[in-house]
C-alpha cells in the first residue's frame, strides 16, 4: 500500500519567505509526527499530532514555525520568514495507534535550503 | 531527559567482514522502547527493530542481531556478512512507554560503507 508521502521533495526558498510543507500520512493513521534532521544529524523532534489535535509542539524552535493538522489525516508544517538556519530535511512519520510499541513510518522527506 | 549516543560517526567495512554499531541511552524512565532505524542515501528512514526495555532476550533476524544490555544502556546491532546494499545512515532511537507523547528521541546516527 502507499507509505507516507511528503511534498515537495525539495523547496529553496530566499530569506524571509514563507514556505509550507505537506505530509500525506497512511491512510487510517491516527498519529503523525514532524522532525527536522540538520545536515549530519539525527532527526530531532517538532511536534506531534493525534488526529486532528496537536498533543505536542515542544519541539518548534520559534513561533515562526506552525503545523495544523484540521482534519485528521493530511498535515502542513508551515515556516514563515524564513532563515538559513531553517535549512534541513524535514521528515514526517506516522503511526497506526497512539501507544508507544507501535512503529513510526517515516516519509522520504522535503528538503528545504534557504538561501 | 532522554538521551541517545552513537559514538562512531563512520565505519568502512569490505564486504562480507561483520559490523557492529553501537549506541548507548540514557533516560530516567523504568520502561522505554528502543530502535534502530536505516537511512539509505534516498533520505527515508526504514524501521529495522524495536525494543521494550523489559525484553533483554537478544534478537537475530536474518543477517541483523541486536544485543540489549540494561545494566549498560546499551542496545548495539551487529550485520554479518555485510553486503553493498548495507551502505546507509544507521539511527538508534527512544522512547518513553508512558505518557501521551511518543516522539523519537535520535541519535547522530552511524555512517556505514560498504565496500565491494
Amino acid at each position: 500500500g502507499a507509505g507516507v508521502s511528503q511534498s515537495p521533495r525539495y523547496k529553496v526558498a530566499k530569506r524571509g519567505q514563507d514556505v509550507a510543507l505537506r505530509c500525506d500520512p497512511i491512510s487510517g493513521h491516527v498519529s503523525l509526527f514532524w522532525y527536522q534532521q540538520a545536515l549530519g544529524q539525527g532527526p530531532e523532534f517538532l511536534t506531534y499530532f493525534q488526529n486532528e489535535a496537536q498533543l505536542d509542539k515542544s519541539g518548534l524552535p520559534s513561533d515562526r514555525f506552525f503545523a495544523e493538522r484540521p482534519e485528521g489525516s493530511v498535515s502542513t508544517l508551515k515556516i514563515q520568514r524564513t532563515q538559513q538556519e531553517d535549512s534541513a530535511v524535514y521528515l514526517c512519520a506516522s503511526s497506526t495507534h497512539q501507544g508507544p510499541s507501535y512503529e513510526q513510518y517515516f516519509g522520504p522527506g522535503t528538503r528545504l535550503t534557504v538561501t | 531527559a532522554q538521551k541517545v549516543t552513537q559514538a562512531q560517526t563512520e565505519i568502512s567495512v569490505v564486504e562480507k567482514e561483520d559490523v557492529t554499531l553501537d549506541c548507548v541511552y540514557e533516560t530516567r524512565d523504568t520502561t522505554y522502547y528502543l530502535f534502530w532505524y536505516k537511512q539509505p542515501p534516498s533520505g527515508e528512514l526504514v524501521f529495522l527493530i524495536r525494543r521494550n526495555s523489559f525484553d533483554e532476550q537478544n534478537e537475530i533476524s536474518g543477517r541483523y542481531s541486536w544485543n540489549f544490555q540494561k545494566s549498560t544502556s546499551s542496545f548495539n546491532f551487529t550485520i554479518t556478512a555485510s553486503q553493498v546494499v548495507d551502505s546507509a545512515v544507521y539511527f538508534c532511537a527512544l522512547r518513553r512507554s508512558g505518557g501521551s507523547n511518543y516522539k523519537l528521541t535520535f541519535g547522530k546516527g552511524t555512517l556505514l560503507t560498504v565496500n565491494p
